[in-house]
C-alpha cells in the first residue's frame, strides 16, 4: 500500500515555542491531506484539511493561528504548533489521500510541551 | 449526515479462536467503509475497504468484513486470532457530500491471550 511518512515520531518542547511536524506521501502524489488530533483512548479527530497550493480548511474549533498549515507540493504538508502550551500535548496524526479517494495514515507524531 | 458505531469498546480473545468486532453505520447516501488498525503509539493502517464492489471484503492478515445494507452494518471477523493482533480497532466511514472527511468509530480494543 502507499506510505505516508511522518515526523518527527515525538517532540518534546518548552511551552511557548513553535514546534512543526512534517507529513510526506513517499510513493503517490496528494493534493490533500488531513491532519488529526487524538486525545488518550479516544478516537480521531479531524482538525483540517490541507489542500496543496491553497489555504486549508479547518474544522469547527480548531485555531487556525495555532494551528498553521502548509501544503507547500503534492507530496508534503506541514503543521506548525505556534506558541505551544501544555494543553496542546497530544498525538497528531496526518493522512494523504491517493487518487481513489482512499486515506493513508502517517505514523504519528507524540508533542509534549513542558 | 454520516456515523460510525462500533459497538463493542473491548474485545478479549484467546490466541487461535475467532474475532468479531461489530460495526454500524449511518448514512444518507451509499457509503464507503473501511477498518483501520492502530498499535500503540503508532498511525493507522487500513486493513480493509468496502467502496460499493463486493459486499464480502477480504483484507490483510486474515481479516474480512461483510457489507450488509439491510442490516447497515460492517462487521470485521478472523477465524483464529494471533497475539500481534492485539491493537485498536476503527471502523471508519466516508459518503457523499462530504467525501472526503471522514467518520471515525470510537474504537474497539482487542486483547489476546495466549
Amino acid at each position: 500500500g502507499a506510505v505516508v511518512s511522518q515526523h518527527p515520531s515525538r517532540v518534546i518542547c518548552k511551552s511557548g515555542t513553535s514546534v512543526k511536524i512534517e507529513c510526506r506521501s513517499l510513493d503517490f502524489q496528494a493534493t490533500t491531506m488531513f491532519w488529526y488530533r487524538q486525545f488518550p483512548k479516544q478516537s480521531l479527530m479531524l482538525m483540517a484539511t490541507s489542500n496543496e497550493g491553497s489555504k486549508a480548511t479547518y474544522e469547527q474549533g480548531v485555531e487556525k493561528d495555532k494551528f498553521l498549515i502548509n501544503h507547500a507540493s503534492l507530496t508534503l504538508s506541514t503543521l506548525t504548533v505556534t506558541s505551544a502550551h501544555p494543553e496542546d500535548s497530544s498525538f497528531y496524526i496526518c493522512s494523504a489521500r491517493d487518487n481513489k479517494n482512499i486515506q493513508y495514515f502517517g505514523a504519528g507524531t507524540r508533542l509534549s510541551v513542558l | 449526515a454520516q456515523s460510525v458505531t462500533q459497538l463493542d469498546s473491548h474485545v478479549s480473545v484467546s490466541e487461535g479462536t475467532p474475532v468479531l468486532l461489530r460495526c454500524n453505520y449511518s448514512s444518507s447516501y451509499s457509503p464507503s467503509l473501511f477498518w483501520y488498525v492502530q498499535h500503540p503509539n503508532k498511525g493507522l493502517q487500513l486493513l480493509l475497504k468496502y467502496t460499493s464492489a463486493a459486499t464480502l471484503v477480504k483484507g490483510i492478515n486474515g481479516f474480512e468484513a461483510e457489507f450488509k445494507k439491510s442490516e447497515t452494518s460492517f462487521h470485521l471477523t478472523k477465524p483464529s486470532a494471533h497475539m500481534s493482533d492485539a491493537a485498536e480497532y476503527f471502523c471508519v466511514v466516508r459518503s457523499p457530500p462530504n467525501d472526503y472527511k471522514l467518520s471515525f468509530g470510537a474504537g474497539t480494543t482487542v486483547t489476546v491471550r495466549a
